[in-house]
């Protein structure tokens, strides 16, 4: 079975401070991995995929198969960053995405 | 483009009542799906649709149909609204070629708040 656990529902950090939100995935194959965010009275977007090893907005995620996990960091976090946090699975040849329980990111000032 | 939009943002309805939420993409998706968002719980599959006159179950597809007569647009539909119906609801499309991880993406609507009494 496909599942996403993301274990924290809420996390809260100072401004500057790193931030890591955590996602673990169970999946037996190769899965592709995305991270989307909800910014406050927006809609839903990616903000990266695994695939492209990018860095969006000084955040990066790692694929560690060997933990099954891909966690999402930034080194300094920004009053900006506080928004809602979907990891999401894409299986091979699925035709869906499967969602974590979303991790909701506050950045105190 | 106006990308995915919803229709209505904010209904609020009695016990028993039925409604039915459009969705509609401009963006030639074939590829398109309906979320429930609640707190605690995540973002859950509703039912989805792989293309016009096509549809599936997700993960929690009781109490809900849809209909995709259209490519462009996406029903679902409340028969008889419950309580436990109470919740954002979310549509979503992309393309039909999901192996392409590199670009496959979905495009999210601005939701609907759904309130039931």
């Amino acid at each position: 079975a496909q599942r996403v656990t993301q274990p924290e529902k809420l996390l809260s950090v100072f401004k500057g401070a790193p931030v890591e939100l955590k996602c673990n995935y169970s999946y037996s194959g190769s899965p592709e991995l995305f991270w989307y965010v909800q910014y406050s009275r927006q809609r839903l977007q990616l903000l990266l995929r695994h695939i492209s090893r990018e860095s969006i907005k000084g955040f990066t995620a790692d694929l560690n198969k060997g933990e099954t996990s891909f966690h999402l960091k930034k080194p300094f976090a920004q009053e900006e960053d506080s928004a809602m946090y979907y990891c999401a699975l894409l299986g091979k040849g699925a035709q869906k995405l499967v969602f974590g329980q979303g991790t909701r990111l506050t950045i105190n000032p | 483009n106006a990308g995915v939009t919803q229709t209505p943002k904010f209904r609020v309805l009695k016990t028993g009542q039925s409604m039915t939420l459009l969705c509609a993409q401009d963006m030639n998706h074939e590829y398109m799906y309906w979320y429930r968002q609640d707190p605690g719980m995540g973002l859950r599959l509703i039912h989805y649709s792989v293309g016009e006159g096509t549809t599936a179950k997700g993960e929690v597809p009781d109490g809900y149909n849809v209909s995709r007569l259209k490519k462009q647009n996406f029903l679902l539909g409340l028969e008889s609204a419950a309580p436990s119906q109470t919740s954002v609801y979310f549509c979503a499309s992309s393309h039909d070629f999901p192996e392409l991880a590199g670009v496959y993406e979905q495009y999210f609507g601005p939701g609907t708040r759904l309130t039931v009494t």
